[in-house]
């Protein structure tokens, strides 16, 4: 299926330290999109990466891309208790559909 | 510049009835898009609405219909509340560039508690 799926599920790790959360999907895609939610509420774009880009930096955060392997990966870097969040991938194919996962909890200890 | 705008916030609804959702997009989008969350879960595609027609729909039943006016704001519509239909209800909207890539921008939901 399109849908993504990520791993880690939960992450909990020390304020400073650097989380990284991965994603597969199945099929091809356009482009693939990162989003967080915060308690329930509604989600925010992070960051997009289209198929032709392998790496994308936007502030603290970095994607890559892996068309062969059909993964993806998001590292947030000097983490803060802000970041304390659900995390989504959601890959986008031929119908621009953005298909996510369950998501990645991470929580950031001060 | 407001964002995306969705009432009610909250609601309870008893089993067999109907609710509405609305939803207002960000200034300068035309296209709607509505996601059923359900508590822990990813957030899941219903369907989507530009120029006032269903472009695309997930795996929902037909009791689940929508509708978009003219000024672009979108309204979900469920009939026959189940006890499963209780989740988040989330509308984003986007501009259709023709290109795909299709950033999302969400509202805060509507979190629907069936009884």
């Amino acid at each position: 299926s399109q849908q993504g799926e990520e791993d880690p599920q939960a992450l909990s790790i020390q304020e400073g330290e650097n989380a990284t959360m991965n994603c597969s999907y199945k099929t091809s895609i356009n482009n693939l999109q990162w989003y967080r939610q915060n308690s329930g509420r509604g989600l925010v774009h992070l960051i997009l990466i289209r198929s032709n880009e392998r790496e994308k930096h936007s502030g603290r955060l970095r994607v890559t891309l892996d068309t062969s392997k059909k993964s993806s990966s998001l590292l947030i870097t000097a983490s803060r208790a802000a970041d304390t969040a659900s995390y989504f991938c959601a890959p986008v194919g031929g119908n621009n559909r953005l298909a996510f996962g369950k998501g990645n909890q991470v929580v950031v200890i001060p | 510049d407001a964002g995306v705008t969705q009432s009610p916030t909250h609601l309870i609804k008893t089993r067999g009835q109907q609710v509405t959702l609305r939803c207002s997009p960000k200034s300068g989008h035309d296209t709607v898009s509505w996601y059923q969350q359900a508590l822990g879960q990813g957030p899941q595609f219903i369907f989507q609405y530009y120029e006032e027609e269903e472009r695309q729909r997930g795996n929902f039943p037909d009791r689940f219909s929508g509708h978009q006016f003219p000024n672009y704001s979108s309204e979900l519509n469920v009939n026959a509340l189940l006890l499963g239909d209780s989740a988040l209800y989330l509308c984003a909207s986007s501009f259709n560039t023709g290109y795909g890539a299709n950033v999302l921008t969400f509202g805060a939901g509507s979190r629907l508690t069936v009884l």
